[in-house]
């Protein structure tokens, strides 16, 4: 099975502007949570995804948005960039269902977002 | 609220050695524990987890995770180190299901293996 695919893997913005990073899980996983990672405050967790709908969200603000297509790919958009904001950002998947929060993610290579 | 720490930037063992990463949480009923390890320049790789039932669990790579309920404890070993287990180690917790059971990663401790 391929793994998480997120694309692009590295991405260079100014602020002000607008960046959508997109993640595709493993064949046959139905949630999607994205992660913030910068060597200041470590893994951050954005959102959880699960059958399109978001599930749970991390303390961020509005600036950061997330989606889930029916076929379980996966969107964030960060509007009016920061400088703060520079970060990878990582992408997992599971098998997570409605009821059993304990299976394991599978992350993606992350993309790496540089705001100058 | 459901917390993890790892009281341990960085960790340094000589090859060969015995190695231990430690982990304590703070969550309300019985946890899921999880323990990946990031290479750099990758995503995070699961390398081990509990559920429920014995208490040490082993995972990939020669790994293996103590779970003590009464020290809320999650200690990551390894009998016998290799260099190449270098890399950055986080432990992570998550509540039983419910709408607010976020998955909460520690800081991360940076594991250096000397030859």
């Amino acid at each position: 099975k391929a793994g998480v695919t997120q694309t692009p893997r590295y991405l260079i913005k100014t602020r002000g502007q607008q960046v959508t990073l997109s993640c595709s899980p493993i064949s046959g996983h139905r949630s999607v949570s994205w992660y913030q990672q910068t060597p200041g405050q470590g893994l951050q967790f954005l959102f959880e995804y699960f059958s399109e709908t978001q599930r749970n969200k991390g303390n961020f603000p509005g600036r950061f948005s997330g989606r889930q297509f029916s076929n379980s790919r996966s969107e964030m958009n960060v509007s009016t960039l920061e400088l703060g904001d520079s970060a990878l950002y990582l992408c997992a998947s599971s098998l997570t269902g409605t009821a059993s929060s304990y299976n394991e993610q599978f992350f993606g290579p992350g993309t790496r977002l540089t705001v100058l | 609220a459901q917390s993890v720490a790892q009281p341990e930037d960085q960790v340094n063992v000589a090859e060969g050695n015995p190695l231990t990463v430690k982990c304590t949480y703070s969550v309300s009923g019985n946890p899921y524990l999880f323990w990946y390890v990031q290479y750099p320049n990758r995503g995070l790789q699961f390398l081990l987890k509990y559920i429920t039932g014995d208490n040490l669990v082993k995972g990939s790579y020669g790994f293996e995770a103590e779970f003590n309920k009464s020290q809320t404890s999650f200690h990551l070993k390894k009998p016998s180190a290799l260099v190449s287990d270098s890399a950055l180690y986080f432990c992570a917790v998550r509540g039983p299901y419910s709408s607010a059971s976020k998955i909460i990663f520690g800081s991360g401790t940076r594991l250096s293996i000397r030859p």
